[in-house]
């Protein structure tokens, strides 16, 4: 089985531009999450969609959204940047079935992202 | 306010003995418990879980313990190798919210 990709792998965008991520789940698997990686805070919680709905959403702020697909794939826009939302941005996806299955998430390689 | 804490930021062990990677957790409502493994410029590669009903869990040379009262998970590697090297999280996640929160990991070396 193939894994979860993630495109593009790095991005350079300017302050105040936008930018769309892009991430294919596992074949079979229905829920996506998104995480931010940064040295300080560590991998934090974006956003899980499953079945095209948005299930829960982290303590981000609205310039960060969201959206999926019907085939499951995923993809995550930021407006406005800011400096500080240069991070790895990791996409993982599950059966999201229930159980552990639903938290037991298989990741992406990551975009790296730097906001100059 | 972390509800995840990994106190370890490093450990060294020779190739060949037992690695103790400790998680603390606040929150009893959490229902799994998970160990992911991270190599630089990869994302987290997931090694195993345990649900709150089990207090071990075990898949190869990986073993996975919880201890609900004192809200305090632990991976054993035996015998740890050197491509075992590597930035281990532990994650939590339960109560319906489709979320895993994780610590802030551990950077495990295994010497030769």
């Amino acid at each position: 089985k193939a894994g979860v990709t993630q495109t593009p792998r790095y991005l350079i965008k300017t302050r105040g531009q936008q930018v769309t991520l892009s991430c294919s789940p596992i074949s079979g698997h229905r829920s996506v999450s998104w995480y931010q990686q940064t040295p300080g805070q560590g991998l934090q919680f974006l956003f899980e969609y499953f079945s095209e709905t948005q299930r829960n959403k982290g303590n981000f702020p609205g310039r960060f959204s969201g959206r999926q697909f019907s085939n499951s794939r995923s993809e995550m826009n930021v407006s406005t940047l800011e400096l500080g939302d240069s991070a790895l941005y990791l996409c993982a996806s599950s059966s999201g079935t229930g159980g552990v299955r639903t938290y037991e998430q298989y990741f992406g390689p990551g975009t790296r992202l730097t906001v100059t | 306010d972390q509800q995840v804490k990994q106190n370890s930021p490093s450990l060294s062990v020779q190739e060949g003995r037992i690695s103790i990677l400790n998680c603390d957790y606040t929150n009893s409502m959490f229902d799994y418990f998970l160990w992911y493994k991270k190599y630089p410029a990869e994302g987290p590669t997931f090694l195993i879980s345990i649900s709150s009903i089990k207090d071990k869990n075990e898949d190869g040379r990986f073993t996975v313990f919880l201890n609900k009262s004192a809200k305090h998970l632990s991976l054993h590697i035996v015998p740890s190798q050197p491509g075992d090297s590597a930035v281990y999280f532990c994650a939590v996640g339960g109560g319906s919210n489709y979320k895993l929160t994780f610590g802030k990991g551990t950077l495990l070396t295994v010497n030769p």
